[in-house]
């Protein structure tokens, strides 16, 4: 079984702290995502990265960065959290290859309140 | 602009019944879909995919039917269950070098009543 970690299910911040969100996957997966999930909005995509030390922007990247050192490990980096920025954070992994690489396999979520 | 559409917030059924949850989309790039399932404070968790080269993919209680002409996909649930009782969102795909993304929809809350 995949199985996607993240690093918390719930976070307090304040604003203007800097937050960091780990994800870890164990299954070799080449690709890995960041979501925020709010109510009426369905998932937004905010990075993802198809290797190692890539990235690419998604559909709402602003505010946001990211870092992949490793295979298995993907951070999403708030530089300087809003309180817009409260939301449901969701990582996935996904293989690379026309069988695999559709289905995205999500961890548990965390759940980021900005104060 | 919205590629993946689910125009119902929510669905209301009677157990044992049938559920049909609706997606539309506009992108006809789009060749590969997926439906995910989400109970509250958990992650999503893939369900029932289908591709374009099919109109129909049935697993266990679960059919998605694609109407490609239409731009349209539905996920039946046969009969429903209280344990169904979850956001359903749609998704989208395709094939390109390069593609990596889901497109989502917004979800529906699919209600199933004892």
């Amino acid at each position: 079984d995949v199985k996607v970690t993240q690093s918390s299910r719930y976070l307090v911040k304040r604003t203007g702290e800097k937050v960091f969100l780990e994800c870890v996957q164990d299954m070799d997966h080449e690709n890995m995502f960041w979501y925020r999930q709010d109510p009426g909005l369905g998932l937004r995509l905010i990075y993802f990265s198809y290797d190692v030390k890539m990235k690419e922007k998604g559909d709402i990247p602003e505010g946001y960065s990211v870092s992949r050192e490793k295979k298995e490990r993907f951070s999403l980096i708030l530089e300087s959290a809003s309180t817009n920025q409260t939301s449901m954070y969701l990582c996935a992994s996904s293989l690379t290859g026309l069988a695999g690489f559709h289905e995205q396999y999500f961890g548990p979520g965390t759940r980021l309140t900005v104060t | 602009d919205q590629q993946v559409k689910q125009n119902s917030p929510s669905l209301s059924v009677q157990e044992g019944r049938i559920s049909i949850l609706n997606c539309d989309y506009t992108n006809s790039m789009f060749d590969y879909f997926l439906w995910y399932k989400k109970y509250p404070a958990e992650g999503p968790t893939f369900l029932i995919s289908i591709s374009s080269i099919k109109d129909k993919n049935e697993d266990g209680r679960f059919t998605v039917f694609l109407n490609k002409s239409a731009k349209h996909l539905s996920l039946h649930i046969v009969p429903s269950q209280p344990g169904d009782s979850a956001v359903y969102f749609c998704a989208a795909s395709y094939s390109g070098a390069g593609s990596y993304q889901l497109t989502f929809g917004k979800g529906t809350k699919l209600s199933v009543i004892p």
